[in-house]
């Protein structure tokens, strides 16, 4: 079973907009991870946020988690079009990846 | 520090060959994990060891698939035999247990 699930599945947006990325996922957790993919790479990690976190903020990123929905948000302010690529969630260590949100950034 | 090195970058081979996939993880990373890409069914996670020892084996699809890793440097993916479902991107990814995780770029597999 998938741990982290995001949402929306595709979202396109102009550039300088501010992006928001939704996760859900099953069971508890002691940390989420975003991720981001770009096309035809590996996986990049983004930014780590702990069970007692409720926000956390890296440069233009901003993770929020709510442990009593089971979900997290990530929010890409003044998108850029090199923010364009797939971003996903974890939260089983590694075990379990959703099928990412694939993020548009049109010039 | 080099980063996860996965080799080949591409592979392309025929229906009932072997393949070989090769991961050397981080100098100090004691978690291995590799995952298969799709676009049907997205990052599945194969296979996790952690110290060398395989702990979750329960994603690798067949007994056509195997992973080793003999020592703390070097792990195999392999295929015996390769059908043309197994056509995916096969990535490695290491970490320190209970860390983020750094994947390696992957290797393009094609059975034709």
């Amino acid at each position: 079973s998938q741990q982290g699930e995001e949402d929306p599945q595709a979202l396109s947006i102009q550039e300088g907009e501010n992006a928001t990325m939704n996760c859900s996922y099953k069971t508890s957790i002691n940390n989420l991870q975003w991720y981001r993919q770009n096309s035809g790479r590996g996986l990049v990690h983004l930014i780590l946020i702990r069970s007692n976190e409720r926000e956390k903020h890296s440069g233009r990123l901003r993770v929020t988690l709510d442990t009593s929905k089971k979900s997290s948000s990530l929010l890409i302010t003044a998108s850029r079009a090199a923010d364009t690529a797939s971003y996903f969630c974890e939260g089983a260590d590694g075990l379990t990846f959703g099928k990412g949100t694939h993020l548009i950034i049109q010039p | 520090d080099a980063g996860v090195i996965q080799s080949p970058r591409h592979e392309v081979t025929e229906m009932g060959q072997e393949v070989t996939l090769r991961c050397k993880p981080i100098s100090g990373h004691n978690s291995l994990f590799w995952y298969r890409q799709t676009m049907m069914r997205g990052l599945e996670l194969l296979i996790y060891f952690n110290n060398n020892v395989p702990i979750d084996d329960s994603g690798m699809p067949e007994d056509r698939f195997s992973a080793k890793m003999p020592n703390a440097s070097f792990s195999t993916l392999k295929i015996q035999p390769s059908e043309p479902r197994d056509s995916a991107v096969y990535f490695c990814a290491s970490s320190r247990t209970g860390e983020k995780l750094f994947f390696g770029s992957g290797t393009q597999l094609s059975v034709l």
